[in-house]
Order: structure tokens, then sequence, then C-alpha cells
């Protein structure tokens, strides 16, 4: 079954570090987004991505954030200057055109000292 | 007031027991439903989406009422592995592909 994988699924850094985390979406699908979950918390959402563009962004997802589609496989989200409150597990998912049909990958948890 | 709001549980089960989550929504204009399940610590996955009409999907119903801005799932013979988070999923009107999730329903299926 084919599936969303990310990597790192664990990062450690020190604030004010960059951090990029890396996802390979399901091949046939258009639609790509990072959501982020923070412990305990409620699955938030950050980002999609369609057509090689930014389709949407929440609040969250201030100029510290980015993202990029570098090779036509890889779908990455690079936080420049990690701070303490961005210590989450961050969810790539992607889809087909279906809406609200999403497969999220297994995560990234990132933790910022 | 929370745009999506669930009771966190969590639903202390007997297996073989049905059980019913309920879920509001603030944003009367909300335009798709769904409900996903997220295991401790996993990632949230697709359960059922909700249509006007309500679904069913073998031992999972899922209803919308939208007059009164709520969705429903109700699960029949509980089973162990049921023993998860479930969380109810909306997209807003205008939101594209945008979900929103509430906090999640846990529900812990017992022997």
């Amino acid at each position: 079954e084919p599936e969303v994988t990310q990597t790192p699924s664990h990062q450690v850094t020190q604030m004010g570090q960059e951090v990029i985390l890396r996802c390979v979406p399901i091949s046939n699908h258009l639609y790509f987004y990072w959501y982020r979950q923070i412990l305990g918390q409620k699955v938030e959402f950050l980002v999609s991505f369609y057509n090689n563009e930014i389709s949407e962004k929440s609040e969250i997802f201030d100029d510290q954030f980015s993202v990029e589609r570098p090779d036509g496989s890889n779908f990455t989200l690079k936080i420049r200057s990690t701070k303490l409150e961005d210590s989450a597990m961050y969810f790539c998912a992607s889809s087909a055109e279906r809406p609200g049909e999403l497969f999220f990958g297994e995560g990234s948890r990132l933790t910022v000292l | 007031r929370k745009e999506v709001e669930q009771d966190p549980g969590p639903f202390n089960v007997p297996e073989g027991a049905t059980v019913a989550f309920n879920c509001t929504y603030s944003n009367s204009a909300s335009q798709s439903f769904f409900w996903y399940r997220q295991d401790c610590r996993k990632e949230p996955k697709l359960l059922m989406s909700v249509y006007s009409s309500g679904n069913e999907d073998g031992r999972f119903t899922a209803q919308l009422n939208r007059a009164s801005q709520y969705i429903s799932l109700l699960i029949r013979d509980s089973k162990l592995s049921d023993s998860a988070t479930y969380l109810c999923v909306v997209i807003l009107t205008g939101g594209g592909n945008k979900l929103t999730f509430g906090t999640g329903t846990q529900l812990k299926v017992e022997l």
C-alpha cells in the first residue's frame, strides 16, 4: 500500500538552529500539507501546497517557515530559527483530488532545547 | 467558541459494547466532515467521511445534523483494537482542503 514517508523520525536541536523536515508524498497525489501537533493538543494546519506553490497557510506559518518541493518527489518543511515552542510532532500529508481524504506520514518529532 | 468541539473522554467500554461520540462545529457554513482515528503517538488516519444523509461502514455509522451543527460517530460491537482517539474534522467553506481538527475523544475498549 502506498504511503507517505517522513524523515527524520526524531530530531533534537538547539534553539535558533535551522531544521529541515523531509517528506515523500504518495506518488500520484497532487496536494501536499504540513500539520503539527504539540504534545497533548490538537492537530493544527500549517500549510498546503499545490501546483508548486503554497495554496493556503495558517497564522502559525510565519516567516520562519518555508516549504519546497525541490525535485518532484520530496516535500520539505524548513524552520529557519527554531524556538522552544516549535517543539511538536510535524506531520506531512498528501491527497489526490478528494477534499479531506488525507494520507498522513508517521510524523517527525522535533524537540527544541 | 472552539471551531470543532469534542468531549475528550476517556470513554471506557467493555468489548462488544456500542459507543457514540459527538462533535459540534461553530461555523454554519462548514462544508465537509470526517472522522479520523489516531492511535497513541501515531499519525491520524481517515476513518470515514460523513455525508448529509448519514453513512455506514461496517460497525461504524456517521451522522450529520446541519441544523444543530452536530456530527456523531457510532461504533457497534466494540473491539479491543478500536481503542484510539477519534478526531472530528471539518473543512470550512472556502477552506480549500484545509482540515480543522477537534481535540479528539479517547476510547478505551476493555475485556
